[in-house]
């Protein structure tokens, strides 16, 4: 079945630094890949996507690159600001059929400090 | 334009007894999705309704159950709740009935005692 590979956390840096979160997805045919943002207390924002092969998705500094070949969509951002803190959810989408349900991985807890 | 609002956003009951949680999506957003969050599970998928009909279950026992009204509101019911039913519910909307972004709400906490 469909399933999404997350790197475990929590990830700690320092502020600018640069920062890798690992996905890795299984999935049949061609999903619609996804990372979304959850600060505390709070749902779920949607951050980037990418729909197909070498489709790269970017947001607020944030970029993803969908890799068929290697079945990832690593989250990833030059440097990093404290209010960066949150939890990142890698998640994907059936590529067809008639629904919005999202797969989603265990999630990563990135702290970045001053 | 609002975004997707849940109702309570707390809860506590106590094991056995039901609790019935609400969404309303964003305007003009006909499907919606519930979602339970744990630690020990993370984000698992519970239901998806599209005009007022259940086009996905997940993996949960018959104690949850869910409906969506004709004005796209949802609501999801459990029974004889259980302490491992503490989490947090999340809903989610989408503008397009199959393939298509999905807006959470902030969810509501869920505590069994």
């Amino acid at each position: 079945g469909n399933s999404v590979t997350q790197m475990e956390g929590p990830v700690t840096l320092s502020e600018e630094a640069f920062l890798t979160i690992n996905c890795t997805y299984t999935a049949t045919g061609y999903p619609s890949l996804f990372w979304y943002v959850q600060y505390p207390g709070e749902g779920l924002q949607l951050l980037l996507k990418a729909t197909k092969a070498d489709d790269k998705g970017s947001n607020k500094g944030f970029e993803a690159t969908y890799r068929k070949e290697t079945t990832s969509f690593h989250l990833e951002k030059g440097s990093v600001q404290v209010s960066d803190s949150a939890v990142y959810f890698c998640a994907l989408r059936r590529g067809s059929g008639a629904t919005n349900k999202l797969i989603f991985g265990t999630g990563t807890l990135l702290a970045v400090q001053p | 334009k609002a975004g997707v609002t849940q109702t309570p956003r707390y809860l506590i009951k106590t094991r056995g007894q039901q609790v019935t949680l609400s969404c309303s999506p964003i305007s003009g957003h006909r499907s919606v999705s519930w979602y339970q969050q744990t630690p020990g599970q993370g984000l698992q998928f519970l239901f998806e309704y599209f005009s007022e009909t259940q086009r996905n279950k997940g993996n949960f026992p018959g104690r949850f159950s869910g409906r969506q009204f004709s004005n796209s509101r949802s609501e999801m019911n459990v029974s004889t709740l259980e302490l491992g039913d503490s989490a947090l519910y999340l809903c989610a909307s989408s503008p397009q009935g199959a393939q298509g972004e999905q807006y959470f709400g902030p969810g509501t906490r869920l505590t069994v005692t």
